[in-house]
């Protein structure tokens, strides 16, 4: 099946800094991808959705000057946190959806952020 | 927007049948999916169901869907050990994914 991959796994920064999660369609092209958010068991939050080489779609309540995405490629969406805070601490984790437009969304593994 | 609702916690003992419930909220949904998530991982789906079917079965896995009630359930045969994770139902809105709060199964030996 498809793959998609997220660097890093685990990030652990200061406040005040700012991180970057990549997330990578291994095998597939993703003209679309997604970014949740998940608490301790809790489900997943979509904060928003970007497509290829446009600007991307945030959900209400996200603040699209803090969660920067960047959707460069077909294989590359990148999230970065912006002057981060304690309470931006998370699992961050994407999917992609390929090119045909299809149902299914294929899921990384996940980024846990924390910020000191 | 509304929930979709599942119950947060299953106990059952190896060998056993799980069900898993859910009730979603979009009558337009197309489709309607099951995902697996193991501590610290991400999403892995299990199956799904097109929204003109009422059942679907896939080896242990079977999917039942009441389109009048909204309900969606996943039935686990022979529970495994390995099959201790929390389970998401979510349905697809407008190409976006809207996942129930997840339910816990807890599978003993």
């Amino acid at each position: 099946g498809a793959v998609v991959s997220q660097h890093p796994s685990r990030v652990i920064c200061k406040s005040g800094t700012s991180v970057k999660i990549e997330c990578r369609s291994l095998d597939f092209q993703a003209t679309t991808m997604f970014w949740y958010r998940q608490f301790p068991k809790q489900s997943l939050m979509l904060m928003a959705t970007s497509n290829e080489g446009s600007k991307a779609t945030y959900e209400q309540g996200v603040e699209k000057d803090k969660f920067l995405i960047n959707h460069a490629s077909l294989t590359l969406s990148t999230l970065t946190v912006t002057s981060a805070h304690p309470e931006d601490s998370s699992f961050y984790i994407c999917s992609a959806r390929g090119e045909g437009g299809g149902y299914e969304q294929y899921f990384g593994p996940g980024t846990r952020l924390t910020v000191t | 927007g509304e929930d979709v609702e599942q119950s947060l916690f299953l106990s059952v003992r190896e060998g056993d049948s799980s069900v898993i419930n859910c009730t979603y909220t979009d009558s337009s949904s197309t489709y309607l999916y099951w995902y697996k998530q193991e501590p610290g991982a991400g999403l892995q789906l299990l199956t799904y169901i097109f929204s003109n079917m009422d059942m679907k079965q896939d080896q242990r896995l079977t999917v039942l869907l009441n389109k009048k009630d909204k309900h969606l359930s996943l039935r686990i045969a022979d529970t495994q050990t390995g099959d201790s994770a929390i389970y998401f139902c979510a349905e697809d809105q407008g190409g976006k994914l809207i996942f129930g709060q997840g339910t816990e199964l807890s599978v003993k030996p």
